[in-house]
């Protein structure tokens, strides 16, 4: 059975610094791993999609890493700003079960001005 | 707006009734998921249909829950004779494809039961 892990829950930074948001999971076998932003009473928003095949995307302040073999991937936020300051969720999409995500629990970021 | 839409945000209801919530996926996609975020909780996939049809309800709670997605109209998630145990978040997905799209979620339907 496949579980996502996310460290850490929670992370309070100063604006301006750069940070690492990490995720794994158990089963490498894959389609794509996406990365997402919620904002508190909100839905999700999509920041990133890493299809098994590709290494890293990216998209203006994000960057975000994908080890398939390892089971690891990262979320990069460069000069992190107050606006970042949200629960990020990585989702896994496996071979094996259909179009479904597996999600971990989060990451709650706090950008302090 | 081109995005996916939920209806109601907040749904409240007593203990015994029926809760029914409404999902349309953005224009354009056939594929429909549904998600459940319980307090303090990730969020579990529940059920994955396209147009007419239930391709995956594994995540599904065996009584009282279905889903639909009819050939017209939005997909509904209905749950009879609601319990506390209900109380959630309630997200629906939707994409272009099964596999290597994206899959882009509404605001949730937030259902409280008393």
């Amino acid at each position: 059975k496949q579980e996502v892990t996310q460290i850490p829950a929670a992370l309070s930074v100063p604006e301006g610094e750069n940070l690492v948001l990490n995720c794994s999971f158990t089963d490498s076998a894959i389609y794509n791993l996406q990365w997402f932003r919620q904002d508190p009473g909100k839905g999700l928003t999509s920041l990133l999609l890493i299809q098994s095949s590709q290494r890293e995307q990216t998209s203006g302040r994000l960057n975000a890493s994908l080890d398939k073999s390892s089971g690891r991937s990262t979320l990069y936020i460069a000069a992190s700003q107050p606006g970042d300051s949200a629960t990020y969720l990585c989702a896994v999409k496996e071979e094996t079960s259909g179009s479904r995500l597996t999600f971990g629990e989060g990451t709650q970021l706090t950008v302090n001005p | 707006n081109a995005g996916v839409m939920q209806n109601p945000r907040h749904l409240v209801r007593r203990r015994g009734q029926e809760a029914r919530l409404r999902c349309s996926p953005m224009k354009g996609h056939s594929h429909v998921y549904w998600y459940r975020q319980l307090p303090e909780e990730g969020l579990k996939f529940m059920v994955y249909l396209q147009k007419e049809n239930i391709i995956d309800e594994s995540g599904m709670p065996k009584e009282r829950f279905s889903a639909e997605f009819p050939k017209e109209g939005p997909s509904i998630l209905r749950i009879q004779q609601v319990v506390r145990g209900d109380s959630a978040a309630y997200f629906c997905a939707s994409s272009a494809a099964p596999t290597g799209a994206p899959q882009h979620f509404g605001d949730g339907t937030r259902l409280s039961i008393l």
